[in-house]
Parts: structure tokens; C-alpha cells; sequence
């Protein structure tokens, strides 16, 4: 069936680096967009970043612009998203998601990054 | 960016009520909007995008309306699997943007 896996978060301090991974399975990856969507209790969901299915297009919100960085790799099915200068105010749950024409679906069941000294 | 802002934030309501959760679109998106269900501990599911149109699999209780800058998520008939929060999205422009959510809690 069509699933997204994450995988890659925990507890890191501020300054630090952390890499997040999404496992694809059960479609075609590279016809795809695929997201990051973030989210927290007090902002709720957040789009975050988004890669087009040849890589060549690339988004990433003004709060981690220069910061996190998307990539995928369409021979392996898998996502990327490489946070460096974590703040606290990246503390969330971190979802990968596919773009499916206008919508996300499906979403992943997530993995929570935590961002404290 | 687009706001996306939903009334009410939270509704009590017991099994079998009528329930409408809106959804209001700083400019227009067309039809460009998308509902999701997220229970406790999950992650948000699809239930309706493109305004209107039901995702497979989802009970048929759930509809959408709206076209510009309002929408409606309407449960004709609540059922116990549906106390969870509803999310809007548009997709009409970059970035995606969701509205705040609406809490759908027991009466």
C-alpha cells in the first residue's frame, strides 16, 4: 500500500544538527512532490519544505530557510531533511508527506524533534 | 501568504448531530482547499479536497461546499470515530498554509 515512513528524530541541543529520513513504498516516488509538514501546539501544522520529483524545484519556509535543507533520492524512495542551528522553537512533530496533484496524502505517522539544553 | 481561519475552535456535540465546521480564506483559492481529520497521537488524514470531492474510503456523512473564500465541512450525522480536530488547507498558492483547526469534543 502507499506509505510514508519517518524516522531520525530525539533530542538535540540548540546550535545542533539533526538529519530526518522518509521511506516511501507502494508508488512511483519520482512522479512526486514531497513535504515536510511540521507541527506544534501553540503554531499547529506548518509547511515546511517541499522537493519536486526531480529535485529541481525546492521550497523552504522563511523559518528554516538558510537552515534546513530538503533532498531526496529517488533510487533508494527516501526524503531527506537536514536541520542544522536547531532553535527551541523547532520543537515538533516533524511529518513527511506525499503531494498528490493538490493535497497531502498520505502523511507519515511522524517523528518528534525536541530542541532543549 | 494566505490565512486560513476556521470557526469555531472547538464544539461540543453528541452522536447523531448535524455538525458544520467553517473555513474562511484571506483571498480567494478558488477551489483549492482540503479538510483533514487528525485523532489523538495521529497523524492528519484526507478527507476532502478539491472543496468538494469525498476521498476513497471516507464515509459519506462527511461533505464539503464552498468556493472563493468560504468553505463548510458538514457531518451530517455524528459519529463516535469522528470526535477528533478537522484541519482546512489551501493549496490555491505557495506556501500551503492550514487554518488553526476545530476541536470536535463530546456533548
Amino acid at each position: 500500500q502507499v506509505q510514508v515512513v519517518e524516522s531520525g528524530g530525539g533530542l538535540v541541543k540548540p546550535g545542533g544538527s539533526l538529519r530526518l529520513s522518509c521511506a516511501a513504498s507502494g508508488f512511483t516516488f519520482s512522479d512526486y512532490y514531497m513535504t515536510w509538514i511540521r507541527q506544534t501546539p501553540g503554531k499547529g501544522l506548518e509547511w515546511v519544505s517541499y522537493i519536486s520529483g526531480s529535485g529541481s524545484t525546492i521550497y523552504h519556509a522563511d523559518s528554516v530557510k538558510g537552515r534546513f535543507t530538503i533532498s531526496r533520492d529517488n533510487a533508494k524512495n527516501s526524503l531527506y531533511l537536514q536541520m542544522n542551528s536547531l532553535r527551541a522553537e523547532d520543537t515538533a512533530m516533524y511529518y513527511c508527506a506525499r503531494e498528490y496533484l493538490n493535497w497531502f496524502d498520505p502523511w507519515g505517522q511522524g517523528t518528534l524533534v525536541t530542541v532543549s539544553s | 501568504d494566505i490565512q486560513m481561519t476556521q470557526s469555531p475552535s472547538s464544539l461540543s456535540a453528541s452522536v447523531g448531530d448535524r455538525v458544520t465546521i467553517t473555513c474562511r480564506a484571506s483571498q480567494t483559492i478558488s477551489s483549492y482547499l482540503n479538510w483533514y481529520q487528525q485523532k489523538p497521537g495521529k497523524a492528519p488524514k484526507l478527507l476532502i479536497y478539491g472543496a468538494s470531492s469525498l476521498q476513497s474510503g471516507v464515509p459519506s456523512r462527511f461533505s464539503g461546499s464552498g468556493s472563493g473564500t468560504d468553505f463548510t465541512l458538514t457531518i451530517s450525522s455524528l459519529q463516535p470515530e469522528d470526535f477528533a480536530t478537522y484541519y482546512c488547507q489551501q493549496s490555491y498558492s505557495s506556501p500551503r498554509t492550514f487554518g488553526q483547526g476545530s476541536k470536535v469534543e463530546i456533548k
